[in-house]
């Protein structure tokens, strides 16, 4: 199994460009999620998804879309992007709802917006 | 919203010494969970708690559930080289309904460790 997958590993964006970052998991897992960290922050909830079809806001979903067509893919959209959503994000997957003891993070994607 | 206290922000320390970290609440949590994460790499679980009053041994690590609910503690012994990284906390809050696993993450801690 690869685990959860994230590409790409680095970014750097215009404001007002748009782009995708993806996600994908082979573990079969229900539940997906989106954070982004910041220096000085914890990790903060953007969207989530309890399985195809459903998707969720987290804390901090405004600039960002999620759909979820597959089990397998999460991804997260910035429709045009701010110099305000610089961050590092990671993408994570657990099999269903409360198993938050089995979650499983990718290695991130580093986003930089001018 | 809820927000979790982390302490300390960084510790710089010597191979061998122990360490001790927390994190504190104003509201419970029902499950605490320790993260730590690497540079360039996403947090990786090392451990979870799930009662108040839990006491529970990775290794070298032990961590607590506050009696209370809204506080744990992250203890490592004898540390090493490579124990370096940012160490996260994260609270669980009560489920309330509807569709959400929400969890609240700490501002980390940064280890260093000197040889």
């Amino acid at each position: 199994n690869a685990g959860v997958t994230q590409t790409p590993k680095f970014q750097v964006l215009k404001t007002g460009q748009s782009m995708t970052l993806q996600c994908a998991q082979d573990m079969n897992h229900e539940y997906m999620s989106w954070y982004r960290q910041d220096p000085g922050m914890g990790l903060r909830l953007i969207h989530y998804s309890v399985g195809a079809g459903i998707t969720d806001q987290g804390e901090v979903p405004n600039g960002y879309n999620v759909s979820r067509s597959t089990t397998e893919d999460f991804p997260l959209r910035l429709l045009s992007a701010a110099p305000s959503q610089t961050s590092v994000y990671f993408c994570a997957s657990e099999p269903s709802r409360g198993r938050t003891d089995t979650q499983y993070f990718g290695p991130g994607t580093r986003l930089t917006v001018l | 919203g809820q927000q979790l206290n982390q302490s300390p922000q960084s510790m710089f320390i010597q191979e061998g010494e122990d360490v001790s970290m927390n994190c504190t609440s104003s509201s419970i949590f029902n499950t605490w969970l320790w993260y730590k994460q690497e540079p360039g790499e996403g947090p990786v679980l090392l451990i979870a708690l799930y009662k108040a009053g839990e006491l529970t041994s990775n290794g070298r690590l032990t961590a607590q559930f506050g009696i209370t609910r809204k506080d744990s503690f992250l203890n490592i012994s004898a540390s090493i080289p490579s124990d370096v990284g940012i160490y996260f906390c994260a609270g669980q809050p009560p489920f309330y309904g509807g569709a959400t696993n929400k969890l609240i993450f700490g501002t980390g801690t940064l280890l260093a460790v000197q040889p």
